[in-house]
C-alpha cells in the first residue's frame, strides 16, 4: 500500500512569497495533520484535518491556513514568506481523529 | 506549558551495545505517547503506549510508559549501524475538540561498528 506522499519534495521561495504544499493521506485514512520540523528540533503542530473540518491548531500565524478535500488530501498554505519559514514540512494522515498518526517524506522549504 | 523532554540529546555507542532512550513529559489531557524513528525525513512508527507498565516490543526495540512518574523509556538492545537515527517522542493529547502530538527534541544515536 501506498504510504503518505507529498509534492513537491524541495521548494525554493524568497521572502514575501507564498507557499503551497500537498498531502496525499493513505487510503482509507480521512485525518490528515500539518507539522514543521526546523533542524534540530521535533516536529511541531500546525493543523489537523478531520473529516474536511479543522480539528485542531498550533500556535502559528494567520499567515499559514490549511484545507482538506473531499478526497480527504491537503494542501498547506503560507504567505508572506519569513526566512525562519525554512523548515521540512511533515503531513501525517491517520485512519480516525485519534488514531496513530504515519508520516510522509515531508517537504523542505528554504526561503531566500 | 505543555512539555516533553528527551534524553539523552545524542548517543555514541558501539554495535553490539544496549541503549535506553529516556523521555518526560508534562501535558494535560494526556491521551497516548508514540515513538518515532526518523533517518533522513519521514519519522517513522515504532510504538505507542496508553497504559502503565505494559511492556510493548518489536524485535530488538521495547517501550513502556510510567503514567505516574509521567516518563517512558525505549530500549535497543544488540544495536546495529542500522539503528542509526534520531528517535522521537511524541505525546498525544486532546483538549477543546482538538487531538495534536507534542513532540521533543530527539535523541540522535550513532552506532559505529
Amino acid at each position: 500500500d501506498a504510504g503518505v506522499t507529498q509534492s513537491p519534495t524541495h521548494l525554493i521561495k524568497t521572502r514575501g512569497q507564498h507557499v503551497t504544499l500537498r498531502c496525499s493521506p493513505i487510503s482509507g485514512h480521512k485525518s490528515v495533520s500539518w507539522y514543521q520540523q526546523v533542524l534540530g528540533q521535533g516536529p511541531q503542530f500546525i493543523f489537523q484535518y478531520y473529516e474536511k473540518e479543522e480539528r485542531g491548531r498550533g500556535n502559528f500565524p494567520d499567515r499559514f491556513s490549511a484545507r482538506q478535500f473531499p478526497n480527504y488530501s491537503s494542501e498547506l498554505n503560507v504567505n508572506a514568506l519569513l526566512l525562519g519559514d525554512s523548515a521540512l514540512y511533515l503531513c501525517a494522515s491517520a485512519p480516525g481523529f485519534t488514531d496513530t498518526q504515519y508520516f510522509g517524506p515531508g517537504t523542505r522549504l528554504t526561503v531566500l | 506549558e505543555d512539555k516533553v523532554v528527551q534524553s539523552p540529546l545524542s548517543l555514541v555507542v558501539h554495535e553490539g551495545d544496549t541503549v535506553t532512550l529516556n523521555c518526560s513529559y508534562e501535558v494535560t489531557n494526556f491521551r497516548s505517547l508514540l515513538w518515532y524513528k526518523q533517518e533522513k525525513k519521514a519519522p517513522t512508527f515504532l510504538f505507542m503506549l496508553t497504559s502503565s507498565g505494559i511492556e510493548k516490543k518489536s524485535g530488538r526495540l521495547s517501550s513502556i510508559l510510567d503514567k505516574k512518574e509521567l516518563f517512558s523509556i525505549l530500549n535497543i538492545t544488540a544495536t546495529q549501524t542500522g539503528d542509526s537515527a534520531v528517535y522521537l517522542c511524541a505525546v498525544a493529547y486532546s483538549g477543546a475538540g482538538s487531538y495534536q502530538l507534542t513532540f521533543g527534541k530527539g535523541t540522535k544515536l550513532s552506532v559505529i561498528p
